[in-house]
């Protein structure tokens, strides 16, 4: 069973730019959750997607959105770009919502200059 | 707001020393996962706790979730080089798994 997909795993972008990642969950599973890893903060909640709905959001700007396709593929878009927004972008898969394990894809690494 | 506290943040040992990290929250969990993350690599889910005062084990690795369920260890027993990485709790306070919240990491190293 293939993992999850992200794509592009690099990228560098200018400040005020946006960007959109996308992440294609295992065959199957239904939830969809991203997250931003950087060193200072660690693995922040950005938010989570089941059945093409938000279930649950961070605490971040609303430069930050996402949605979920039909085929449970995933995109998360952060407009207006800063600085600070250079991380590792993960997303990860799980069956369900609730108690499930997750799975991770080998995240996005975006650099902003 | 909710959040998991995890010591320590860097761990050095010698190969074949015992390794320990622990998590806790100030507000009781639902259930508690914990995470491998390699050098250069993703979060892979180790295990989840359910129940109060749960005890799991995996080879050389012994899960604890505390009676109160708001704090959590792992301990490896004599490490080897390939427990390099950074080991993260991630509390779930109820309902969807959004509602997971990751400690900082404790980052180990071995010593061979």
């Amino acid at each position: 069973k293939a993992g999850v997909t992200q794509t592009p795993r690099y990228l560098i972008k200018t400040r005020g730019q946006q960007v959109t990642l996308s992440c294609s969950p295992i065959s199957g599973h239904r939830s969809v959750s991203w997250y931003q890893q950087t060193p200072g903060q660690g693995l922040q909640f950005l938010f989570e997607y089941f059945s093409e709905t938000q279930r649950n959001k961070g605490n971040f700007p609303g430069r930050f959105s996402g949605r979920q396709f039909s085929n449970s593929r995933s995109e998360m878009n952060v407009s207006t770009l800063e600085l600070g927004d250079s991380a590792l972008y993960l997303c990860a898969s799980s069956i369900g919502t609730g108690y499930n394990e997750q799975f991770f894809g080998p995240g996005t690494r975006l650099t902003v200059l | 707001g909710q959040q998991v506290m995890q010591i320590p943040q860097y761990q050095h040992v010698q190969e074949g020393e015992d390794f320990t990290t622990y998590c806790n929250s100030s507000t009781t969990l639902s259930n508690i996962q914990w995470y491998k993350q390699r050098p250069g690599g993703h979060p892979v889910f180790l295990i989840q706790l359910v129940k109060s005062g749960e005890v799991k084990k995996q080879k050389r690795l012994t899960f604890q979730f505390g009676e109160a369920k708001k704090n959590s260890s792992l301990h490896i027993t004599a490490t080897q080089t390939t427990d390099v990485g950074t080991y993260f709790c991630a509390g779930n306070y109820g309902g969807s798994q959004g509602n997971l919240i990751f400690g900082k990491g404790t980052k180990l190293s071995v010593k061979p």
